[in-house]
């Protein structure tokens, strides 16, 4: 099974700051990755496909990108709708996600 | 629009079953595998069950193997899983997705529903 590991766990930022995540695969997936959003009692929501491609309807300030075993997700500049936890996904081999990072505020 | 609504969820005792029901409307569930994500109270998502759009490949996690059965009536655009000798670890909210892809190995989850709630306990 491929495993996804992400960090950090939870990120502390303030509005207008520029947030990394990043997401690791145990072996490589190519580009067969997905970010996902999730705000408390909502269904997770997706912004990026493929490692870098953007859903349709999700902000410009999202970005993703990598390949092989290394993706980040980039939020060029931190708005107050965007603090939620955000998962990493492979879809290479099944599913797997990544435990998640939170985005709380500073 | 496009909509995944899940029911069927509530409180069971430790090894009763449940049946999980997920009904698309605003397109045709039947061109995309779909699939079953868990999240826990207060953590992560996990991939539980997938099924592929004409039925005929599945996946179970090991978690589940042998518990929970998934199957889907294109005729009536649903997807259900069934959930026998519940444990209480199964407690979660159960989401329902439609992969970008008709393959069940492939695809990234495009849509979801907004899940249903199961509790496992005496």
């Amino acid at each position: 099974d491929i495993q996804m590991t992400q960090s950090p766990s939870t990120l502390s930022a303030s509005v207008g700051d520029r947030v990394i995540i990043t997401c690791r695969a145990s072996q490589s997936i190519s580009t067969w990755l997905a970010w996902y959003q999730q705000k408390p009692g909502e269904a997770p929501k997706l912004l990026i496909y493929k490692a870098s491609s953007l859903e349709s309807g999700v902000p410009s300030r999202f970005s993703g990108s990598g390949s092989g075993t290394e993706f980040t997700l980039t939020i060029s500049s931190l708005q107050p709708d965007d603090f939620a936890t955000y998962y990493c996904q492979q879809y290479n081999s099944y599913r797997t996600f990544g435990q998640g990072t939170k985005v709380e505020i500073k | 629009d496009v909509q995944l609504v899940e029911s069927g969820g509530g409180l069971v005792q430790p090894g009763g079953s449940l049946r999980l029901s997920c009904s698309a409307s605003g397109f045709t569930l039947g061109n995309y595998a779909t699939h079953w994500v868990r999240q826990a109270p207060g953590k992560g998502l996990e991939y539980v069950s997938g099924i592929s759009g004409n039925g005929g490949n599945k996946y179970y996690a090991d978690s589940v193997k042998g518990r929970f059965t998934i199957s889907r009536d294109n005729s009536k655009n649903t997807l259900s899983l069934q959930l026998s000798s519940l444990r209480p670890e199964d407690t979660a909210v159960y989401y329902c997705a439609t992969s970008s892809s008709y393959d069940l190995l492939t695809g990234y989850f495009h849509y979801w529903g907004q899940g249903t709630l199961v509790a496992v306990s005496s």
